[in-house]
Order: C-alpha cells, then structure tokens, then sequence
C-alpha cells in the first residue's frame, strides 16, 4: 500500500493568513493527488485533483502543488468558511488511501 | 444535477450482513468508476472499495472478503453487501463518483453503521 503522511495534524491561523498543508507518500504517485475539504457533519468535499488543478466552484485562493512524493494545498487568504478538516487522497494505485487529515482551527 | 442518496445503514450485531445502497441521477453509474468510502465516528476517511466502468472491482485490505461492491444498471445504483460484519466497521459510508484522475467529485451525505451487540 502506498502511505500518505500528512502535516500538520492539526493547525491554528487566523483570517487573512496564508496557510500551507503538506502531504508526503511513501512512494511517487507522479501527480495523482486530490485535496478535499471536510466540514462537521458533512461529506467531503472535492477541492483539487490531479495536484494541482482546481475544481469547478472553488475559489481561486485555494491552489495545490507537488508531484512524485510531496505535495502541498495552500490557502492564500484564510476565510471564515474555510476552518474545516483537510485530507489528501492519491489515486495512483489502489487501495487508494487517505492521509490522516489536517484540522484547521481559528486562533 | 448529479445526486448520490445512500441507504440501508443501522444497528447490526457482530457477525452480521447488511447491504447499503447508493441510488444515483444525473449521470450513469455504470459508466463511471464508483467509490465506497467510510469514516469512524472521530477519525478520518478510509478508502473501502471501487468498481471500474469495465466492471473491475477493488477492496481495501480490510474488508476483502467480507465486503463486496457491485450495482445494478437498470436502478442506476451501487451497492455494497457487507458480511461477518465488526465492530471496527462501524462508520459513516459514503459512497463517491470519480471524475478526472479518479478524484471523488461528488459524494452523498453518507449512511451509518453500527455493529454493536
């Protein structure tokens, strides 16, 4: 099984900050990477595949990066609605796991 | 639009079956690859299963077996038949379409189970 390591855990900021999530698999899944975002109660929700490319409805602030084995989700300008619980997902190969998730609180 | 509605989730004992069911409109679930993904109360999410277009099917470790995934073209909806059920398969499951680089692109709201004596 390939391994994703995600970073932080977990994630205090304020809004307006920019903020960086990484995620790391234990082996290249080349940019078959997807970030999704989690609110309590509710399904995941798709933000970016394939890395680095954004999904239909998704504000602009939000962007992503990496192939191989590191990857990143960058937030530039932390919104009230974004405090939320973060993972990432490779597709390259099945099972296709799930980092751990990365929860993003307000200081 | 595209709509995914799971049911069939609820209280079963160790030891037991249960199928759920992911009835789909919008789209045509046997001409996408479907997922089956779930999330223990507090933790986070764990892949379970996929279907292929072609009919290829593939399980997490931790339920081959004893899971299967399967659906039914004329309902348009996909299925997971889950036997010898325990107590660490209890989860919300949501069942999930693949879009590009089979990102999960739309998802439902998710069905739980609970396997308690």
């Amino acid at each position: 099984d390939i391994q994703m390591t995600q970073s932080p855990s977990s994630l205090s900021a304020s809004v307006g900050d920019r903020v960086t999530i990484t995620c790391r698999a234990s082996q290249s899944i080349s940019t078959f990477l997807n970030w999704y975002q989690q609110k309590p109660g509710k399904a995941p929700k798709l933000l970016i595949y394939a890395a680095s490319s954004l999904q239909s409805g998704v504000p602009s602030r939000f962007s992503g990066s990496g192939s191989g084995t590191d990857f990143t989700l960058t937030i530039s300008s932390l919104q009230p609605e974004d405090f939320a619980t973060y993972f990432c997902q490779q597709t390259y190969s099945t099972p296709y796991t799930f980092g751990q998730g990365t929860k993003l609180e307000i200081k | 639009e595209v709509q995914l509605v799971e049911t069939g989730g609820g209280l079963i004992q160790p030891g037991g079956s249960l199928r759920l069911s992911c009835a789909a409109s919008g789209f045509t679930v046997s001409s996408n690859y479907m997922s089956w993904v779930r999330q223990a109360p507090g933790k986070g999410l764990e892949w379970v299963s996929v279907i292929y277009s072609g009919g290829t099917t593939y399980y997490a470790y931790s339920v081959k077996g004893r899971f299967t995934i399967s659906r039914d073209s004329s309902k348009n909806t996909l299925y997971l038949q889950m036997n010898s059920l325990r107590g660490e398969d209890t989860a919300v499951y949501y069942c999930a379409t693949s879009g590009s680089y089979h990102a999960l692109d739309y998802w439902g709201q998710g069905t739980l189970v609970t396997v308690s004596s």
